[in-house]
């Protein structure tokens, strides 16, 4: 089973400002990776897949990098319903997992 | 649009048995891989058991492996998963998702399986 492990737990950043999530994988996944945001409460909403390819409606300040073991996901200028749970997921070989997670909060 | 509407969730004894039902509309049902994917209180995402369109394929995580079953019924749009012999930490909010051959584009709104004596 590949196991995802996203940094770091918790990030804090202000509104208007940039995050950088991480995601690594540990084993290549080559680009079978996608990203899911989640607000409390609410169910997960695709954002990325293929590593880098935004899901319908999504917004242009989302964008996600890398391929292999080491992924991020950007969010270029933080709104304020961009503030929740981020969660990365391989799609390389049966089980898919998920990191653990990051919660992006407001600093 | 797509709508996934889960059911069947509730309370139930360690052994117990628990079945859970999806009814999708807004898409082509057949077409598509379905799965559930679970999220234990305060944790992260598990992807539970995921089964092909025409149900061929089914999969499931090593967990759950030998006690629960993913099932579909293509005509009636449904999509259904059999949890038996469940244990404490089998407590979770149970998504149904579409897709499962890649990622889960579309969700339900869960339905909350807790396993407690």
């Amino acid at each position: 089973e590949i196991v995802m492990t996203q940094s770091p737990a918790t990030l804090s950043v202000s509104p208007g400002e940039r995050a950088t999530l991480s995601c690594r994988a540990s084993q290549s996944v080559s680009s079978n990776l996608a990203w899911y945001q989640q607000k409390p409460g609410q169910v997960p909403r695709l954002l990325i897949y293929g590593a880098s390819t935004r899901a319908t409606g999504i917004p242009a300040r989302f964008s996600g990098s890398g391929s292999g073991t080491e992924f991020t996901l950007t969010i270029s200028s933080l709104q304020s319903e961009d503030f929740a749970a981020y969660h990365c997921q391989h799609y390389s070989n049966w089980p898919h997992t998920f990191g653990q997670g990051t919660k992006l909060e407001i600093k | 649009q797509v709508q996934l509407v889960e059911s069947g969730g509730g309370l139930v004894k360690p052994g117990g048995s628990l079945r859970l039902s999806c009814a999708a509309s807004g898409f082509t049902f057949s077409d598509f891989y379905m799965s559930w994917v679970r999220q234990a209180p305060g944790k992260g995402l598990e992807w539970v058991a995921r089964i092909s369109g025409g149900g061929t394929t089914t999969n499931y995580v090593d967990s759950v492996q030998g006690r629960f079953t993913i099932s579909r019924d293509d005509a009636k749009k449904s999509l259904s998963l059999q949890m038996n012999n469940l244990r404490v930490d089998d407590t979770a909010v149970y998504f149904c998702a579409r897709g499962g051959a890649r990622y889960g584009d579309s969700w339900g709104q869960g339905t909350l399986v807790t396993v407690s004596s």
